[in-house]
């Protein structure tokens, strides 16, 4: 069983829908998570991150996790064209972000926003 | 301008013929680390370093060496490529204080015939 798992698409929309991402991850030692955004041939960039449970708001993105079913999901509301890329999933693995850390990601799920 | 640079940027090689991916970040980052990725696995992280001369193997190490000797660069060294090698590397650096927020390099692409 993968430590992460992430539903790979593609998922296509109509432009102002709400879009949900979501994740499942196997390892309770996992602390930290966090959302990558990757546009075609670009590298990952840092959309969003959470620490242990709860939700986390930043403009039209919505960050949750719950611990007790070990799933993390990303909710975009009025969703755009310019939404559309690769969504990474992201977990810091043994000791937390500021010791020596290996990170797992999801394997990406690819959102399509239609006009 | 921040960032972390990887050369080269596109590179086809044969079995067995030794090669280099260089990477340089500009931040003062002490963490840096190596990823590839490959259709339907994901991002798998090959190597990483907390600062010079610490480094330390990620999920996918085998094939690949590392060395650290400068805090800004961070080599990814083939000795021996073979085509299950060929994927899409990226280089990504962080700080310690705030490890989730990677920044990574622009990615290299490798193909091994």
């Amino acid at each position: 069983q993968k430590e992460v798992e992430q539903d790979p698409g593609p998922l296509s929309v109509p432009e102002g829908a709400i879009v949900s991402l979501n994740c499942t991850y196997s390892n309770s030692a996992f602390q930290y998570f966090m959302w990558y955004r990757q546009y075609s041939r670009k590298g990952p960039e840092l959309l969003m991150y959470t620490y242990s449970s709860g939700n986390k708001e930043d403009g039209r993105f919505t960050a949750q996790v719950d611990k007790s079913s070990k799933y993390i999901s990303l909710f975009i509301r009025d969703s755009q064209p310019s939404d559309s890329a690769t969504y990474l999933c992201a977990q810091v693995a043994q000791g937390g972000y500021s010791s020596a850390s290996k990170i797992i990601f999801g394997s990406g799920t690819r959102l399509s926003i239609r006009p | 301008e921040a960032q972390v640079t990887q050369n080269p940027r596109y590179l086809i090689t044969v079995t067995g013929k030794k090669l280099t991916v260089t990477c340089s970040q500009n931040m003062n980052h002490e963490y840096m680390s190596w990823y590839r990725q490959d259709p339907g696995l994901g991002l798998r992280q090959i190597y990483y370093s907390m600062n010079v001369e610490v480094t330390d193997k990620g999920d996918v190490p085998e094939g690949y060496k590392v060395s650290r000797k400068e805090k800004r660069n961070f080599p990814l060294i083939l000795e021996s490529p073979s085509p299950n090698q060929t994927s899409l590397y990226f280089c990504a650096s962080s700080s310690t204080t705030e490890g989730y927020e990677q920044y990574f390099g622009p990615g290299t692409r490798l193909t091994v015939t």
